[in-house]
């Protein structure tokens, strides 16, 4: 059983580009979400994913949106890029629903915008 | 709002000696709360949770008990090991169909031979 995976592992971008992050999630499971880690700080959720629908968003703007596959894979798009966006981009999945709580992270993309 | 706070690190402590991470939240309702670690270069990993008062999470020696009367949820260790070396992060989730975990900032802990 493979785990979380993402890719790119390290990327550079500079201000007012676009990035495309990309997740395949661990075997079994229909529920992605992606999370924002500021050097020095804990994630923050940018949203979720179930079943191709986004079905939860954190406090993030509308240039950042993202996919879910049919084999549930996922991808993250920032556009209009800020410097503030540098950052550990997380993806994690699971097999969804309340009773099943425990996410497993991929290792993330380390973003940074210059 | 829904937050939590952590002790501020790094916390430094040499091989066998007692480790205590504290982590107090303030939530609406009745959160689960958890404990990741993350070890260099490799992503969050569940070591324990707990999800309703009194309950006492524990995984590799590490224990936790969620007390709602004092709103935290400590990590303890009696004896620490220089491969329990990584980040921790106190993070809680309130009831509901989404993902969304709220996290500390993180307690790096440095365990010195």
């Amino acid at each position: 059983e493979t785990g979380v995976t993402q890719s790119p592992t390290h990327l550079i971008k500079t201000r007012g580009q676009q990035v495309t992050l990309r997740c395949s999630s661990q075997s079994g499971h229909n529920t992605v979400s992606w999370y924002q880690q500021a050097l020095g700080q804990g994630p923050q959720f940018i949203f979720q994913y179930y079943r191709e629908e986004e079905n939860g968003r954190g406090n993030f703007p509308p240039r950042f949106s993202g996919l879910q596959f049919p084999n549930y894979s996922s991808e993250l798009n920032v556009n209009a890029l800020e410097l503030d966006d540098s950052a550990l981009y997380l993806c994690a999945s699971n097999k969804g629903g309340e009773t099943n709580e425990k996410l497993f992270f991929g290792s993330g993309t380390q973003l940074s915008v210059l | 709002g829904n937050s939590v706070t952590q002790m501020e690190g790094p916390v430094t402590l040499s091989e066998e000696a007692f480790l205590t991470i504290n982590c107090t939240y303030t939530a609406t309702g009745y959160p689960s709360l958890f404990w990741y670690v993350q070890y260099p270069g490799e992503g969050l990993q569940l070591l324990l949770k707990a999800t309703k008062a009194d309950d006492k999470g524990s995984n590799k020696g590490f224990e936790a008990t969620y007390r709602k009367e004092t709103t935290s949820f400590h990590l303890e260790k009696g004896s620490v090991q220089v491969s329990d070396s990584a980040v921790y992060f106190c993070a809680l989730k309130l009831r509901g169909a989404t993902n969304k975990l709220i996290f500390g900032t993180g307690t790096l802990l440095a365990v010195q031979p």
